[in-house]
């Protein structure tokens, strides 16, 4: 089986831009998770969403927004980019609520 | 939600066993203990989980507490593969990880 697959890997954007991160889980895995990883805060869950779903939330403002498509796909939206931003972005997709499996993912810059 | 432990860093010589010890004392009655490990570059990996009893998986075993307030991974013979950050996380039902700090594993040759 293909493992997950985020596009694209790097992107580079400035301050005030949006910015839309793409994720195609496993085949047959319905449930999608995305995380946010920096050198200071380490990985934070994002949010997760399951059958078109949002299931779980984590603590971030409201301009991290995502959604989950009928074939599982998921795209995740950050909007009116901050510096702060600037992270490796990790999807996950998962058969169960016991095993994520995680893609490479994308490294955003935001200058 | 539930707290971990683990220590920064750990070496470990290689073909040699590591013992990966975390701390979850708060640990709820239905908080899975998971491990993922991330290498260099990547993206975390699933390692095992359990939740009373001692589990064991091609990559590793994970010893649990009588009591569920520690948990031990093993890894029974350590390569330079094995190089990676180690995050032990407790789960409740769902697919929210909360990760913590990790302990970096160091191989030496």
């Amino acid at each position: 089986k293909a493992g997950v697959t985020q596009t694209p890997r790097y992107l580079i954007k400035t301050r005030g831009q949006q910015v839309t991160l793409s994720c195609s889980p496993i085949s047959g895995h319905r449930s999608v998770s995305w995380y946010q990883q920096t050198p200071g805060q380490g990985l934070q869950f994002l949010f997760e969403y399951f059958s078109e779903t949002q299931r779980n939330k984590g603590n971030f403002p409201g301009r991290f927004s995502g959604r989950q498509f009928s074939n599982s796909r998921s795209e995740m939206n950050v909007s009116t980019l901050e510096l702060g931003d600037s992270a490796l972005y990790l999807c996950a997709s998962s058969p169960t609520q016991n095993e994520q499996f995680f893609g490479p993912g994308t490294r955003l810059t935001v200058l | 939600d539930a707290k971990t432990t683990q220590p920064n860093s750990m070496e470990s010589n290689e073909e040699e066993p590591v013992h990966l010890p975390c701390n979850h004392s708060t640990i709820s009655g239905t908080d899975y203990i998971h491990w993922y490990r991330q290498l260099p570059s990547q993206g975390p990996e699933y390692v095992i989980h359990g939740l009373t009893s001692n589990v064991n998986n091609r990559m590793a075993s994970l010893a649990i507490a009588e009591d569920r307030k520690s948990s031990t991974l093993i890894l029974h013979r350590a390569t330079l593969r094995d190089a990676a950050v180690y995050y032990c996380i407790l789960a409740n039902a769902g697919n929210m990880l909360t990760f913590g700090g990790g302990t970096r594993l160091m191989v030496k040759p």
